[in-house]
């Protein structure tokens, strides 16, 4: 069974600053792979970022990183110089076996308000 | 365009009726999915399908069903068996288990 557990119901940051917001997993799959979303008030869900459990290197994509500490069973994403427009709710997401089409499982989010 | 549309956007029931949701893709997806959402709340698995004519149950199916004839389509079905179908439902679908793509969500009232 997969699980995604987001422990931080909301977040505040000041425009321009970074932020992490966290998420921990647990699986019994040998491989998985790990997704970051956002959801901004309108309800669409817009893919971020995504890691797999093999790939050597933290993910990047332009202002977003993913910190994968696999022993911990972490990742985390980092939201460098924050925008306003970046207000929303995240999810992070699990699926098992990469290259399959499996299951995929969500954590319940974390609400990030990014003020002036 | 290439994307995922489901259909309505809003959609109201009358207790005891059942209501089918809209999901199509044209991205030529094998796996597609359904999540029900609730205010303040992650995203639950309702059903999902991994190739045409197959699809298995989520972590919260009771209510609920659907079909894939088509690789194209998944309709989403809210039976009167749903005590509490007042949610926001959203359609994804998937390129052999990689990232998922979403519709814009249908949200569903019960009056």
């Amino acid at each position: 069974a997969q699980k995604i557990t987001q422990t931080q119901p909301g977040m505040f940051v000041q425009e321009k600053e970074a932020v992490t917001l966290d998420c921990t997993y647990d699986t019994s799959d040998p491989s998985y792979g790990l997704f970051w979303y956002k959801q901004p008030s309108s309800g669409e869900m817009i893919f971020l970022i995504y890691q797999g459990s093999y790939d050597q290197q933290n993910a990047t994509e332009g202002r977003y990183s993913l910190n994968f500490q696999k022993a911990r069973k972490s990742a985390n994403l980092v939201i460098s110089a924050s925008q306003l427009g970046d207000s929303a709710m995240y999810f992070c997401a699990m699926r098992g076996s990469p290259g399959t089409a499996s299951k995929l499982t969500f954590g319940t989010g974390t609400r990030l308000q990014v003020t002036l | 365009d290439g994307g995922i549309t489901q259909s309505p956007k809003y959609l109201f029931r009358k207790e005891g009726q059942n209501v089918t949701l809209s999901c199509e893709q044209n991205l030529n997806h094998d796996a597609m999915y359904w999540y029900r959402q609730d205010p303040g709340q992650g995203l639950r698995l309702i059903y999902y399908s991994q190739i045409v004519n197959d699809f298995q149950k989520g972590d919260i199916a009771e209510g609920y069903s659907v079909s894939r004839e088509k690789k194209e389509s998944f309709p989403l079905t809210v039976t009167s068996a749903q005590k509490n179908p007042t949610a926001f439902y959203l359609c994804a679908s998937s390129p052999d288990g990689d990232e998922a793509f979403f519709g814009q969500g249908t949200r569903l009232t019960v009056v």
